[in-house]
């Protein structure tokens, strides 16, 4: 299996600022997942950060809002930037290690936002 | 993508085998069927995925319908520890960039002592 950390696990936030979230992969993997999971509901994949190139984002999630880094193949960040209460969410990630046909989690970073 | 309905909620008694069903009438010659399951308080894992044959695994079976449109994830005998919310999950590939996984709202699996 692949073992993922992220850090903070949480932080309470004020509007208008920004936090970055690291997620830190044990493995090296080409494909890396992030999600946001709000309050009550379930996962809504925000992009897919594969290194080397530009992440895709989905629709309703968009760059400037939301800048993803991929330095290398074990490592990832998100940043929530500008942020207002409605991005008060649980962020994870996730990766598919090439050696497994299924994606492992993180354990997610729970976001409030004031 | 195409959609998958569950139903919201489901409950077990411990001990007990628990057959958690989904529909996926629109799924796609391609479509492979993952199963995730989120604890309380803690990120999805995976539990099974299959394309047409019946797959068993050391957590799970998943019984797939002959024409594609249904399945079934069958936990053998439930534990407390198999309280989760357990999502059936459509994508266009098992592996690379066809997997992509879009969750639903799952069925909250209760299992009684």
């Amino acid at each position: 299996s692949a073992v993922i950390s992220q850090k903070p696990s949480r932080d309470i936030c004020q509007r208008g600022t920004s936090l970055t979230i690291q997620c830190q992969v044990d493995s090296q993997v080409t494909m890396m997942f992030w999600y946001r999971q709000q309050p009550g509901q379930s996962l809504t994949l925000i992009a897919t950060a594969n290194q080397g190139s530009e992440a895709t984002y989905e629709s309703g999630f968009v760059i400037d809002k939301f800048p993803i880094s991929r330095p290398n193949l074990t490592f990832s960040t998100l940043t929530v930037s500008n942020m207002s209460p409605e991005d008060s969410s649980i962020y994870l990630c996730s990766v598919e290690p090439p050696w497994k046909n299924e994606q492992f989690f993180g354990p997610g970073t729970r976001l409030t936002v004031l | 993508d195409a959609k998958t309905t569950q139903p919201n909620s489901m409950e077990s008694n411990e001990e007990e085998p628990v057959h958690l069903p989904c529909n996926h009438s629109t799924i796609s010659g391609t479509d492979y069927i993952h199963w995730y399951r989120q604890l309380p308080s803690q990120g999805p894992e995976y539990v099974i995925h299959g394309l047409t044959s019946n797959v068993n695994n050391r957590m799970a079976s998943l019984a797939i319908a002959e024409d594609r449109k249904s399945s079934t994830l069958i936990l053998h005998r439930a534990t407390l520890r198999d309280a989760a919310v357990y999502y059936c999950i459509l994508s266009l590939g098992s592996g690379g960039s066809n997997y992509k996984l879009t969750f639903g709202k799952g069925t909250l699996l209760t299992v009684n002592p």
